[in-house]
């Protein structure tokens, strides 16, 4: 079965401070992994876009990382603010269309 | 900037009716999703569609589910008999192209609760 884990469940940095959040997966086959911030209530917002043969890509102080060999990626922030809490979601791509879901890690950023 | 636009934001019904949640996707799309987040839980891929059809579908788009896009804007998620587990968050997406680099724009989402 298809399925993407996250980890931590939850994290609380103090803003300006930097973190990781980690994402599994098994899905099968792979076409693309995706990052997405969702605000409380709000839809997803895409921050970064890989596929298989992408190790990095960055969107301003957000880097995502991908191994597809280990299946394993990750998100860091750098320099975080205030308005970087949200839920972070890991999703991956079997199909270039389909998107399964990761149930996220709550971000909260602490003055 | 272009965005998705999910009406209405909250819809409350009983258990049984009809409901249809609507979406206007960003214009010069072609491809259109629906999915949904109950409360507390992880967004889930109901359905996608495409030059007027239904490309792929989940196991949870049963027969009480049907999507339409009726007059070129707006494309629609019809529920026929509401259930109490059908209460959750939907969300319409769009995206320009198919394949790996299609991003997918999402809607802000319409809040369904069933009494």
């Amino acid at each position: 079965k298809n399925q993407v884990e996250q980890s931590p469940q939850s994290l609380i940095i103090l803003e300006g401070k930097n973190c990781t959040l980690q994402c599994n997966y098994t899905v099968s086959p792979f076409s693309n992994l995706r990052w997405y911030k969702q605000d409380t209530g709000r839809g997803p917002v895409s921050l970064t876009i890989m596929t298989f043969s992408e190790n990095t890509k960055s969107n301003g102080r957000y880097t995502a990382t991908l191994d597809a060999d280990t299946k394993q990626s990750s998100l860091h922030i750098t320099a975080s603010q205030l308005s970087d809490s949200a839920s972070y979601i890991c999703v991956v791509s079997p199909t270039g269309s389909t998107l399964t879901f990761g149930k996220g890690t709550m971000l909260l950023v602490s003055p | 900037e272009p965005e998705v636009t999910q009406t209405p934001s909250h819809q409350v019904t009983q258990m049984g009716q009809e409901v249809i949640l609507r979406c206007v996707p960003i214009s010069n799309h072609l491809y259109f999703y629906w999915y949904r987040q109950i409360l507390g839980q992880k967004v889930e891929f109901l359905v996608s569609f495409y030059n007027n059809e239904i490309s792929e579908k989940s196991e949870i788009f049963d027969d009480q589910f049907s999507v339409e896009r009726p007059d070129g804007s707006n494309f629609t998620l019809k529920i026929r008999s509401t259930k109490l587990e059908d209460s959750a968050m939907y969300f319409c997406a769009s995206s320009g192209f198919s394949g790996s680099r299609n991003e997918q724009f999402f809607g802000p989402g319409t809040r369904l609760t069933v009494l």
